[in-house]
């Protein structure tokens, strides 16, 4: 079945540092790929999507490229911030599943000491 | 602008009592309406999805039932809560069926 893995539980770094977050994927169709940010207390918000294959999507520094041959959708920033602690999920939603229906990983706590 | 508003923030709730949270979205037109669930520390796990009044879908179930009796207005409820239904409850909305934006979401403890 369709599904995300993200292997990292939580990361700790040193603001300036370089941030990578590891996701694969899992499907046998096409699939639009997300990262999704969650602030303590507070809903997920979209920080970037890809929809096409071999596309790199980017957003606040944050970059993750569609990986179709490694079915990866890894996330990376060259240089992190204490404001970017927070949770990131990283989300599939294949075209041909049900409406909206959006796969999530495990999830990365991120904590940045300043 | 959209904007979604979910309530009540936070409840503490005895195991048996009712249960009620709700969800309303204001500024868009018959949205696709979604209710996720997120124990502690846990991942998004997709409950319902609705796309038009009246019709809701059931993802999974949780002893958890959903209704949308109004085109910006998604409620989920129980009549008797389990010490398993604590966590975040999260309504989204998706105007493409792609993306999904987030309320705040509603904290719930069974004790």
């Amino acid at each position: 079945g369709d599904s995300v893995i993200q292997m990292q539980g939580q990361v700790t770094l040193s603001e300036n540092d370089f941030l990578f977050i590891n996701c694969t994927y899992s499907t046998t169709g096409y699939p639009t790929l997300f990262w999704y940010v969650q602030y303590s207390g507070e809903g997920p918000q979209l920080l970037l999507q890809v929809t096409t294959a071999n596309n790199k999507g980017s957003s606040r520094g944050f970059e993750a490229t569609y990986d179709k041959g490694t079915t990866s959708f890894h996330l990376q920033k060259t240089s992190v911030q204490e404001i970017d602690s927070a949770v990131y999920y990283c989300a599939m939603r294949d075209r041909g599943s049900a409406l909206g229906r959006l796969h999530f990983g495990a999830g990365t706590q991120l904590i940045v000491i300043p | 602008a959209q904007t979604i508003h979910q309530w009540p923030v936070a409840e503490i709730k005895a195991v048996g009592s009712p249960l009620s949270l709700g969800c309303t979205i204001k500024g868009k037109s018959s949205p696709n309406l979604y209710w996720y669930w997120q124990a502690t520390g846990g991942t998004l796990q997709q409950l319902f999805y609705s796309i038009t009044v009246g019709q809701v879908e059931s993802v999974v179930q949780l002893n958890l039932s959903a209704s949308r009796p109004k085109d910006d207005q998604f409620i989920l409820s129980t009549e008797k809560l389990l010490l398993s239904h604590s966590g975040f409850y999260l309504c989204a909305w998706s105007g493409d069926g792609n993306t999904l934006y987030f309320g705040e979401g509603s904290r719930l403890i069974v004790v």
